[in-house]
């Protein structure tokens, strides 16, 4: 079983469009996240999100939007996509522990490519 | 940005321990040191990590400096599939990592 799995794993669009990556988590885990992996390999958290409360990078663009149906899954949406959105998107968990603190369970990754 | 600093690059002979040192100096006192990696194409993933006191686990070990400033990831008997680049991250309270630029780790026949 596949503890954090997203779909799709690829995903290639036109510029102007808009689109959603899906993640689910069968761990049980409060929080979930999603990360991007520019083309230089770096990795930045995007958004971290559990019931009560959903922590934003501030460096984030608003087209981007987390929604969550349920505690289990944690889609990213896109709106109006660009040039520079293309980059591989990370979904991810953990269970909160006393502070806040826990190990993070990483999806596969899905790579989207904006033409 | 990352509060942490690490080698771009290191090799290692397969069957070896492979070290793999991180320089933290501004860590405060409730911050954890966590390591994780990221072999070609994949997700990362969740290797060791502490707070003050030397940890193991399957995996790896992870010495910390007295100060606190420094730790070193230790795999002991690094195989082929252990190359990939390894992020040593120092955790805010509010749980988002923060990833650097990581090592990346080449282990060799």
């Amino acid at each position: 079983d596949t503890a954090v799995s997203q779909t799709p794993k690829y995903l290639v669009t036109q510029m102007g469009n808009d689109k959603s990556i899906k993640c689910e988590q069968n761990l049980g885990h409060d929080t979930m996240y999603w990360y991007k992996q520019d083309s230089k390999k770096f990795l930045k958290i995007m958004f971290s999100y559990n019931n009560k409360e959903l922590i934003i990078n501030e460096t984030v663009p608003n087209r981007f939007s987390p929604k969550s149906p349920d505690k289990a899954h944690l889609n990213l949406h896109i709106n109006s996509l660009e040039l520079g959105d293309s980059a591989v998107y990370f979904c991810a968990s953990s269970q909160n522990l006393a502070g806040g603190l826990g190990e993070q369970y990483f999806g596969p990754g899905t790579r989207l490519t904006v033409t | 940005d990352a509060k942490t600093t690490q080698p771009p690059s290191m090799d290692c002979a397969e069957g070896r321990a492979a070290n793999l040192p991180c320089n933290h100096s501004t860590i405060s006192g409730n911050e954890y040191v966590y390591w994780y990696r990221q072999i070609h194409s994949q997700g990362p993933q969740y290797i060791i990590h502490g707070l003050k006191n030397n940890e193991t686990n399957e995996m790896a070990s992870l010495i910390i400096t007295e100060d606190r400033k420094s730790s070193t990831l230790i795999l002991p008997h690094a195989t082929l599939r252990d190359t990939a680049v390894y992020y040593c991250i120092v955790i805010n309270a509010g749980n988002m990592l923060t990833f650097g630029g990581g090592t990346r780790l080449m282990v060799k026949p």
